[in-house]
């Protein structure tokens, strides 16, 4: 089955304990995201990568790393967590760019107290 | 900028009700327009999309037709189901951008029986 898988799906962490969010995906694509859900302002992208060893910054990357290594997994770093990273994280993949549909991972809920 | 504007919700509707959400947007270039829908607890999916100026996009009974004259892309169903509540997400993906999507903020659907 042609799926997003990211681990843990629900953490809650202290402010300063450094975390890693694992994403992979199994349909060999080329272009992964990383997203934060908060309310009333959407989805919003905080890193991309377009192919191995290549990543690069979104709308909002303070405080987070990335690293894409192999293909199929690109994970989501936080060296050290604060509570206004508290949000609803979302991994995404796609074969390529704008019209290919983008596959959403189910989500990892983040409470950093 | 690039970005995109939904109707706020919550929306209530009856179940067999019309359902119409608003989007419109403000893109550079050429965008890409896609629908994605939230089921409770489960990461997003795609709904349908549209690729060029005209088109109509359509699934599971759901329509958005791309009105460049209006920068518009509004959601529709003649008939809603409970099974429709959901969040639904307009968003746009414009070419050269590592194929980044923006979001709107997300419209709530409820459908009672």
């Amino acid at each position: 089955e042609a799926q997003v898988t990211q681990n843990p799906r629900y953490l809650i962490t202290v402010t300063g304990k450094k975390l890693t969010v694992t994403c992979s995906q199994n349909m060999n694509h080329e272009y992964m995201s990383w997203y934060r859900q908060d309310p009333g302002l959407g989805l919003r992208q905080i890193y991309y990568s377009m192919n191995v060893e290549v990543t690069d910054k979104g709308d909002v990357p303070e405080g987070y790393k990335v690293s894409r290594k192999e293909k199929r997994n690109f994970p989501l770093i936080l060296e050290s967590p604060s509570p206004n990273q508290t949000s609803l994280y979302f991994c995404a993949s796609s074969s390529g760019q704008g019209i290919n549909e983008q596959y959403f991972g189910p989500g990892t809920r983040l409470t950093v107290t | 900028g690039n970005s995109v504007t939904q109707m706020e919700g919550p929306v209530t509707l009856s179940e067999e009700a019309f359902l119409t959400i608003n989007c419109t947007y403000t893109a550079t270039g050429y965008p890409s327009l896609f629908w994605y829908v939230q089921y409770p607890g489960e990461g997003l999916q795609l709904l349908l999309k549209a690729t060029k100026a005209d088109d109509k996009g359509s699934n599971k009974g759901f329509e958005a037709t791309y009105r460049k004259e209006t920068t518009s892309f509004h959601l529709e169903k003649g008939s809603v189901q409970v099974s429709d509540s959901a969040v639904y997400f307009c968003a746009l993906s414009v070419p050269n951008q590592g194929g980044k999507l923006i979001f709107g903020q997300g419209t709530e659907l409820s459908v009672k029986p």
